[in-house]
This record gives structure tokens, sequence and C-alpha cells, in this order.
């Protein structure tokens, strides 16, 4: 089974909206943390945000936030108030607290329109 | 810090030749890791290691070599390119351990190659 899936290959949204992108996790370690990256089209690799699986909260930076929902084992991300500059691939990441592979999701390519 | 190198930025090979792709980091970070990027395929873990003369493979190590003889330096090795090897290729490092598990990994800026 895949440990990160990420269902959405494609997204567009409208400047100044906000957006949810989705990301669902398989695991049975009861410690793990959970990672957004962004990739704009320059190739390099950006981290956003982490949520580990303890924290009570949702985790936020900024114009990102993380929709925890452990239960359904989800770990969306949002981002507010979208900008021209969020056009980017954006990829979901666990790391298992008793391994130490990175597991990562296959992306979701995000177009902010004018 | 200059953070996680890797070199060269661009390669083109020919089919069955043999090359070596280097990756540095100056943040004492036992864990390092190469991916390889192909279109609608995220990333897909090709060697990693948890400290030097330690190393393991991922999910697609078949063609690549790798050695962890320093805790900087994590050198990639394609023994005979193939033109399924052609791909952007992702160096990686991490704090490792008991509990370290909310650590981000940190990324080189990629190299892509080319293999005809």
């Amino acid at each position: 089974a895949q440990k990160i899936t990420q269902t959405q290959p494609g997204m567009f949204v409208q400047e100044k909206e906000a957006v949810t992108l989705d990301c669902t996790y398989d695991t049975s370690d009861p410690s793990y943390g959970l990672f957004w990256y962004k990739q704009p089209s320059s190739g390099e690799m950006i981290f956003l945000i982490y949520q580990g699986s303890y924290d009570q909260q949702n985790a936020t930076e900024g114009r990102y936030s993380l929709n925890f929902q452990k239960a359904r084992k989800s770990a969306n991300l949002v981002i507010s108030a979208s900008q021209l500059g969020d056009s980017a691939m954006y990829f979901c990441a666990m790391r298992e607290g008793s391994g130490n592979q990175f597991y990562f999701g296959t992306g979701t390519s995000l177009t902010v329109i004018p | 810090n200059a953070g996680v190198t890797q070199t060269p930025k661009f390669q083109v090979l020919k089919t069955g030749q043999s090359m070596t792709l280097q990756c540095a980091q100056d943040m004492n970070h036992e864990y390092m890791s190469w991916y390889r990027q192909d279109p609608g395929m995220g990333l897909r873990l090709i060697h990693y290691s948890v400290g030097a003369g330690i190393t393991d493979q991922g999910e697609v190590p078949n063609g690549y070599n790798v050695s962890r003889s320093t805790t900087e330096d994590f050198p990639l090795r394609l023994l005979s390119a193939a033109p399924s090897q052609t791909s952007v290729y992702f160096c990686a490092s991490s704090p490792t351990g008991t509990g370290l598990y909310y650590n981000e990994q940190f990324f080189g800026p990629g190299t892509r190659l080319t293999v005809l």
C-alpha cells in the first residue's frame, strides 16, 4: 500500500482565493511527522510546513495551514489568499518515528489564475 | 552554511558511460538520501544512508551505487548509464535518531541528467 497518497494531479485556483490540497497517509507507527514541500518551476524543493502525530493543534505557517485529521489519516494543505507565486508542484511527505526514510506522494500541480 | 550542494547541475551521457553525481552537506546530518524525479511519479528513493559506512537501498536502486565514507559526502554512481535513467536527481539530508522524525529534509538544487 502507498504510504502517501495525493489524488489531485492538478488543481486550479483563482488569485486571492483559498485552496486545499489533499494528502492521505498510511502508517501503524504512533509517532510520525508529516511534511509539505513546494517545488516551483525553477526546480528547488522548499519546505513549507510540518505536523507531528502528537500535535494537538493544526500547524500554521503564514498563509499555509495543515488540516490534520488523525482518525481519517489525512493531512491536507490549505493555502489562503492564493498568489500567482503559489503556482508550483506540492508534495506531501511522511517520516515514521520507527524508521529513517521519508515517503513522498506523487504531487499536485497547482496553477493560480489571475 | 552552504546546506546541501550537488554537482553537476546538468549532465549529458551516452548509453553505457559511467559517472558520479556528487552530494555534500555541511550541517552534520547523519541521514542522506538520493531521489529521482520523473514526471507524474513524484520523488522515488534510490539509496539512503544513516551515517558513515551505512547505506541501504530504496525503492529504485538498480543501476546505481552509493558509498558513505564521511558524514559530509554521499556520491551516487551510475555504473552503465541507460536512457531509462534520464531524470532529475535530488540529494537530501536530515538529522536522524530516536525521536527525531520531526526534522525535515533539506534538499540540494538537483542534477538534470540526460542519457542518449
